[in-house]
């Protein structure tokens, strides 16, 4: 069964630091990839998401991710974070045009000190 | 509506009780999905519908749970002889075609006891 995997489960940062959440699939084939937020009280909304082209994407609050097909990874930086920063991210992948089925990662709750 | 709604946002009922959880999806949204959510653990997603298609139960943990979607539009999450273990968020989601963008409802919280 397809599979993703967020390796860091709880990650604690100060201010201006830089971000980088690891975010690891199994499926070998053509995928989507999503990265999801939830800010604390809020609903999940979409960070960003590639689905062809260049592998560096770019989303909303200056976060970008890299897919690395090699390595299977599409991991989440940010070069400086901030306090609002702080919420539960998700990675999500689905199977490209085949399967519309997102996996989703068990999440990594940031919290950022002020 | 301006997003998707879900209704109850809480609920707490007692083991061996059914519930209806409803999704108000985007208007003009032809794709809804129901996931549920247990405390540390992704998204694990229950059914699919779009359109007047069939919709996809692969994922309904058991036959008490069951889902309908009236007129295209606000679905139906039912869940029967609740069981402790039914205890999560219960997310809907809803989107213009299988591979767009999703949008989240704020969920519904369901505790059994």
């Amino acid at each position: 069964a397809q599979s993703v995997s967020q390796h860091n489960h709880h990650v604690i940062l100060s201010e201006a630091a830089s971000l980088e959440l690891g975010c690891n699939y199994s499926y070998g084939g053509t995928v989507n990839l999503f990265w999801y937020v939830q800010y604390p009280g809020q609903h999940l909304q979409l960070l960003l998401k590639y689905f062809s082209g260049d592998p560096l994407v770019k989303g909303i609050k200056g976060f970008e991710a890299e897919f690395i097909k090699s390595k299977f990874s599409f991991n989440l930086r940010k070069p400086s974070v901030q306090w609002s920063d702080t919420a539960e991210y998700f990675c999500a992948v689905n199977e490209g045009k085949s399967n519309y089925q997102l996996i989703w990662g068990a999440g990594t709750k940031l919290i950022i000190k002020p | 509506g301006a997003g998707v709604s879900q209704s109850p946002s809480n609920k707490v009922t007692e083991k061996g009780k059914d519930v209806e959880l409803r999704c108000d999806p985007i208007s003009g949204h032809t794709a809804l999905y129901w996931y549920r959510q247990s405390l540390g653990q992704g998204l694990e997603f229950l059914i699919y519908f779009q359109g007047n298609s069939a919709p996809d139960k692969s994922g309904l943990p058991s036959d008490r749970f069951s889902a309908e979607r009236t007129g295209g539009s606000v679905s139906t999450l039912t869940i029967q002889r609740t069981q402790q273990e039914d205890s999560a968020v219960y997310l809907c989601a809803s989107s213009l075609a299988r591979t767009d963008e999703a949008f989240f409802g704020q969920g519904t919280r369901l505790t059994v006891v």
